[in-house]
């Protein structure tokens, strides 16, 4: 166990609707990772926080994707206006410093 | 961009057998490679990391090495147990932020 959950481990929504995840590391985790895994692929990078400053973002992440980590605490995922190309486990990772990313579970997201 | 390429996709071997898992990276100019290993259905679990200026890592049965003017990096697993089927990724920090640019993963299979 990492210490690092995420919620809800399961999403349906249909096309169009709005959805999001939320992820929460362990106290000490400064630094937290999104990544997006569709099926039978590694995972991809979307963004990374330092405390609560998102620092990178991927140009994965369009418009419809926000992030946030208001108090470098938990984060949120929030997808707008979902697509089917959304569909995936969207991954959070949490780390004390630049070599650690301990994985959570992940959420699988499918659009209908 | 960096590519990261793992090779064979899967592999299935009887218990006991030593073996060795692929992973090539188109762009050499890396801070670290690190491997994973992914449960179905669950986050990713760090195994090693290799530092750019390191050749290999150790911990237990599992041995990493690291070329980097190939572009290549071996995961050698000793005396394998059926408790080692999953699937195992590299992934390579490009930018010393650990955003990590992942492979497709090799699934393997340790048959009793």
């Amino acid at each position: 166990d990492t210490g690092v959950s995420q919620d809800p481990r399961h999403k349906i929504t249909k096309r169009g609707q709005n959805v999001t995840f939320r992820c929460d590391p362990i106290s000490e985790h400064n630094r937290l990772y999104w990544y997006r895994q569709t099926l039978g692929q590694g995972p991809e990078f979307l963004t990374y926080f330092q405390n609560e400053a998102q620092l990178e973002k991927s140009r994965l992440l369009s418009d419809r994707f926000s992030a946030e980590r208001p108090k470098g605490s938990f984060s949120t995922l929030e997808i707008q206006r979902t697509e089917q190309g959304d569909s995936a486990m969207y991954l959070c990772a949490g780390g004390r410093g630049v070599y650690e990313q301990y994985f959570g579970p992940g959420t699988r997201l499918t659009v209908t | 961009k960096q590519e990261v390429t793992q090779i064979p996709a899967a592999l299935s071997v009887p218990e006991g057998e030593n073996l060795v898992l692929n992973c090539s990276f188109t762009d050499s100019a890396i801070y670290n490679l690190q491997w994973f290993r992914q449960d179905p259905g669950k986050g990713l679990t760090s195994l090693l990391l290799i530092q750019s200026s390191q050749r290999e890592q150790t911990s237990g049965r599992l041995n990493a090495s690291l070329d980097k003017s190939s572009g290549r990096s071996t995961l050698y697993i000793a005396a394998s147990q059926p408790g080692d089927s999953a699937t195992y990724l590299c992934a390579a920090d490009q930018t010393g932020a650990n955003n990590l640019f992942f492979g497709t993963g090799t699934r393997l299979t340790v048959i009793p």
